[in-house]
């Protein structure tokens, strides 16, 4: 199974941060990644797919860049309502893999 | 409206089974790949299973093959995880959620409200 790494597990930043969060995958998964966001007591919301294609009505500070083992979320610009969880997802040859997430909280 | 609503969930012993299903509507739902993921509280996301649109591939992650079965009924929009042996490790919310056949870059395009399993004597 393809392992998926996250970095950092937390991070504490302040409205208007520039924030940036790794997935390295343990085998090339090409551009086979996703990233969500989940905010407590709710389902996954779909960010980022193929690893740089905007989900549609997503805010385009949102950005997803990478390909192989190393892949990246931008967030240019933090607002209020981005302080959440994010999860990179992997689904190569269909066989799918989450990262353990990233907590992004208020400094 | 698309939904996922996932019912089944409750209290369960270890060694004991337990049926989730996952209700499907406002989509064709013959045309997607159809998952299962769970989250144990206050942890992240763990993808299980998935299987494809007429039911004839299915894939499982290593910590439930063997003890958990995923099924569906295209008659019914209906999705289905049999879950045999439970350990208490199992307990989690499990989630449903669905990928479209043939996408280019496939991810979850809806997700359900998830179902609470508790596996304790």
């Amino acid at each position: 199974d393809i392992q998926m790494t996250q970095s950092p597990s937390s991070l504490s930043a302040s409205v208007g941060d520039r924030v940036t969060i790794t997935c390295r995958a343990s085998q090339s998964i090409h551009t086979y990644l996703n990233w969500y966001q989940q905010k407590p007591g709710k389902a996954p919301k779909l960010l980022i797919y193929g690893a740089s294609s905007l989900q549609s009505g997503v805010p385009s500070t949102f950005s997803g860049s990478g390909s192989g083992t190393e892949f990246t979320l931008t967030i240019s610009s933090l607002q209020p309502e981005d302080f959440a969880t994010y999860y990179c997802q992997q689904s190569h040859a269909m066989m799918w893999s989450f990262g353990q997430g990233t907590k992004v909280e208020i400094k | 409206e698309v939904q996922l609503v996932e019912s089944g969930g409750g209290l369960i012993q270890p060694g004991g089974s337990l049926r989730l299903s996952c209700t499907a509507s406002g989509f064709t739902f013959s045309s997607y790949w159809m998952h299962w993921v769970r989250q144990a509280p206050g942890k992240g996301l763990v993808w299980l299973s998935c299987m494809n649109a007429d039911g004839s591939d299915t894939r499982y992650a290593d910590s439930v093959r063997g003890r958990f079965t995923i099924s569906r009924d295209n008659t019914k929009n209906t999705l289905y995880l049999q879950m045999s042996s439970p350990r208490a490790e199992d307990t989690a919310l499990y989630y449903c959620a669905s990928s479209l056949v043939g996408a280019s870059f496939p991810h979850f395009v809806s997700w359900g409200q998830g179902t609470l399993v508790t596996v304790s004597s």
